[in-house]
C-alpha cells in the first residue's frame, strides 16, 4: 500500500513562499505508475485542486494559482514537492499530497497524504 | 471549469435508513465522476469512481449513479461509521473540481 507523507512549516508570513514536500513510500507500484497531486482543503474554499506533477517532471496547474505555483520532483528521494509564492490569509488550507493511477483515460484520487495544516500570518 | 453543487448541504438520518445525495454538474459529461467520504480530523477517502464503481473494500451498501450532469451517492442502510461529510468530484475536465460537500448527520 502506497503511502503518502506531507512536511514542511506550519506557519508562512504574508508575501512569503509556502513549501511543502510529500513523501511516497511502499506499494509495489513504481512512481510513474502515479500521478502526484496537491489539494487543499479551507472552510471557505472548500476542497481545492491545485496542480499535479508526473515523474517525468511534467506538470499542470489549476489556472487560478498558476502564476504562482512551481511543483518538482526528486526521483533519488521519492519525494514530490510544492512552492506557492507570494502567499496571503487566503492559502491557509490542510494541503494534502495526493496519487492518482497514471493509467490510460482519466482516475480519481484514490491515494492521501494525511494532510498538514498551514497557516498564513505574521 | 465545472462547477460542482451538491445537495443537501446536511442530512440528518437515523440509523439503518436509506439515503441519497445530489451531486449536480454545470456542464455534461459522462462517467468520470467521484464520490469520496471524509470523517472528522482525517482525509477524504475514495468511495466511487467512474461514478458507480466502488473503491477497494468500500462496502456493497454505497452505490453510486448517474451521468451527464446529474449524479447520486447511495446508501442503504446506515452505519455508525458512515456518519461523515461527503464530496462528489469531476475529473472529466480541467481543472479537477469538488462539490461542496454533504454532511450525513446522526438524526
Amino acid at each position: 500500500q502506497v503511502q503518502l507523507q506531507e512536511s514542511g512549516p506550519g506557519l508562512v508570513k504574508p508575501s512569503q513562499t509556502l513549501s511543502l514536500t510529500c513523501t511516497v513510500s511502499g506499494g509495489s507500484k513504481r512512481s510513474s505508475d502515479y500521478y502526484w497531486n496537491w489539494i487543499r482543503q479551507s472552510p471557505g474554499k472548500g476542497l481545492e485542486w491545485i496542480g499535479y506533477i508526473y515523474y517525468s517532471g511534467n506538470t499542470y496547474f489549476n489556472p487560478s494559482l498558476k502564476s504562482r505555483l512551481t511543483m518538482s520532483v526528486d526521483r533519488s528521494k521519492n519525494q514530490f514537492s510544492l512552492k506557492l509564492k507570494s502567499v496571503t490569509a487566503a492559502d491557509t488550507a490542510v494541503y494534502y499530497c495526493v496519487g492518482n493511477i497514471a493509467a490510460p483515460g482519466r482516475s480519481a484520487f484514490d491515494i492521501w497524504g494525511q494532510g498538514t495544516v498551514v497557516t498564513v500570518s505574521s | 471549469e465545472i462547477v460542482m453543487t451538491q445537495s443537501p448541504a446536511t442530512l440528518s438520518v437515523f440509523p439503518g435508513e436509506r439515503v441519497t445525495l445530489s451531486c449536480r454538474a454545470s456542464q455534461s459529461f459522462s462517467r468520470y465522476l467521484a464520490w469520496y467520504q471524509q470523517k472528522p480530523g482525517q482525509a477524504p477517502r475514495l468511495l466511487i469512481y467512474d461514478a458507480s464503481t466502488r473503491a477497494t473494500g468500500v462496502p456493497l451498501r454505497f452505490s453510486g449513479g448517474g451521468s451527464g450532469t446529474e449524479f447520486t451517492l447511495t446508501i442503504s442502510g446506515l452505519q455508525s461509521e458512515d456518519f461523515a461529510v461527503y464530496y462528489c468530484q469531476q475529473y472529466d475536465t480541467w481543472p479537477r473540481t469538488f462539490g461542496q460537500g454533504t454532511k450525513v448527520e446522526i438524526k
